[in-house]
């Protein structure tokens, strides 16, 4: 399978707990991203990455949050301490180098904060 | 106000009409419009990828972007149940920003048989 992979698809935890979510793009995508979609809304920028570099980060993603790509290949999302609010579908999407290239989504990581 | 404004539904229709989706933006920054399909907990699917204003068809379904009027369509001819699923318009501002898509809320479609 080539498409953009994420793990795990599902994540239950408790108030307070810590989480880490583990993406792996296409393979010869350098440009990685994660956005955040509650439901009935449309996924919202969180942070990417462009090989190993973390270029951009929202005001979304709070002191709370970290996110690494530490050899310009998968990415790990961490959310500590975390809150009910957090509970949502964590999408990793990568693309080419191209500006014109288009981003690939992967099936999601749900996120259940009890 | 939001960047990408998108009713966001429910639509229901017959097998077999036409849907019409759309969205509008404010931001004429936006170079790059794109439409995904999402079914019930998946992730997106690319659909549709337009840049310039005009018509763009695949198959069934035609992308449409007015970039005067700010306004963008999806239109899905002799639709199928199999299209059932929430469409996103998404777009893009490429110099300075990273290439990060912007989503509308997104419309929820159901096509009854």
């Amino acid at each position: 399978d080539t498409g953009v992979s994420q793990d795990p698809r599902h994540k239950i935890t408790k108030r307070g707990q810590n989480v880490t979510f583990r993406c792996d793009p296409i393979s010869e995508h350098n440009r990685l991203y994660w956005y955040r979609q509650t439901l009935g809304q449309g996924p919202e920028f969180l942070t990417y990455f462009q090989n190993e570099a973390q270029l951009e980060k929202s005001r979304l993603l709070s002191d709370r949050f970290s996110a690494e790509r530490p050899k310009g290949s998968f990415s790990t999302l961490e959310i500590q301490r975390t809150e009910q609010g957090d509970s949502a579908m964590y999408l990793c999407a990568s693309k080419g180098t191209s500006g014109a290239d288009t981003q690939y989504f992967g099936p999601g990581t749900r996120l259940t904060v009890l | 106000q939001k960047e990408v404004e998108q009713d966001p539904g429910p639509l229901s229709v017959p097998e077999g009409a036409i849907v019409s989706l759309n969205c509008t933006y404010s931001n004429s920054a936006f170079q790059y419009f794109m439409w995904y399909r999402q079914y019930s907990r998946k992730g997106p699917e690319l659909l549709m990828y337009t840049y310039s204003s005009g018509n763009k068809e695949d198959g069934r379904f035609t992308a449409q972007v007015d970039k005067s009027s700010k306004y963008i369509s999806l239109f899905i001819r002799d639709s199928q149940p199999s299209d059932s699923a929430t469409y996103l318009c998404a777009m893009i501002q490429i110099y300075n920003q990273g290439g990060k898509l912007i989503f509308g809320q997104g419309t929820e479609l159901s096509v009854k048989p």
